[in-house]
């Protein structure tokens, strides 16, 4: 069974600091990855997804994401946060059946501090 | 087209009483997923349709819940006889058959009391 592992639920950083935000999956063959934001009250939006083309993913708001198979992970970064970034973030899986539905993980709340 | 709309985005019941959630996806898709959120937890596959045809539910939809799209356009979701488990956010997604990208829907509060 597939399943997605968001490594602290928390995480706090400085305006301009660099932001990584941590996502292990486990899967039995290569899944499709994604990474989705959500702000309060709200519903989720793409920020990026890997489906085995590049490892190296760019996504919308200067957010990025590495495929590593060796390490089951699919990490997201940027280089410079924003107080805009302040929101949660969530991780997703799917298989690669036709269902091309998404288990997530429990999510990371980012704090960026002025 | 401006996206997933569901409808309503609040919605506070009685224990015991049924409600309705519906959504309306992005026009051209022929997918829609429904998804559950806890608080403080990502949001879980419920069901999806392809068209008007529901495809997969999850064994977390129990016999209380029924979701139809007759038409294979809007979808709705019925919880019969809610239970205080019940209160989350009900989220709709939609998208293409072929494409792995879905859309979400700013989602159904429903809370329980």
């Amino acid at each position: 069974a597939q399943s997605v592992t968001q490594l602290g639920s928390h995480v706090s950083v400085s305006e301009g600091a660099l932001v990584l935000l941590r996502c292990n999956y486990s899967s039995s063959v290569p899944p499709y990855l994604f990474w989705y934001v959500q702000y309060p009250n709200q519903g989720l939006q793409l920020l990026l997804k890997y489906t085995s083309a590049a490892t190296l993913v760019k996504g919308i708001n200067g957010f990025e994401a590495e495929f590593k198979k060796s390490e089951t992970s699919f990490h997201l970064t940027k280089p410079s946060a924003h107080m805009s970034d302040a929101a949660e973030y969530f991780c997703a899986v799917s298989g690669r059946d036709s269902s091309y539905k998404l288990i997530f993980g429990s999510g990371t709340r980012l704090l960026v501090r002025p | 087209d401006t996206g997933v709309s569901q409808d309503p985005r609040h919605k506070i019941t009685k224990r015991g009483q049924n409600v309705t959630f519906r959504c309306d996806p992005i026009s051209e898709h022929n997918r829609l997923y429904w998804y559950r959120q806890t608080l403080g937890q990502g949001p879980e596959f419920l069901t999806y349709f392809q068209n008007e045809a529901q495809l997969e539910k999850s064994r977390l939809l129990s016999d209380r819940f029924s979701a139809e799209r007759p038409k294979g356009s809007f979808s709705t979701l019925e919880i019969q006889r809610t239970e205080q488990g019940d209160s989350a956010m009900y989220l709709c997604a939609s998208s293409l058959a072929d494409n792995t990208e879905a859309f979400f829907g700013q989602g159904t509060r429903l809370t329980v009391v």
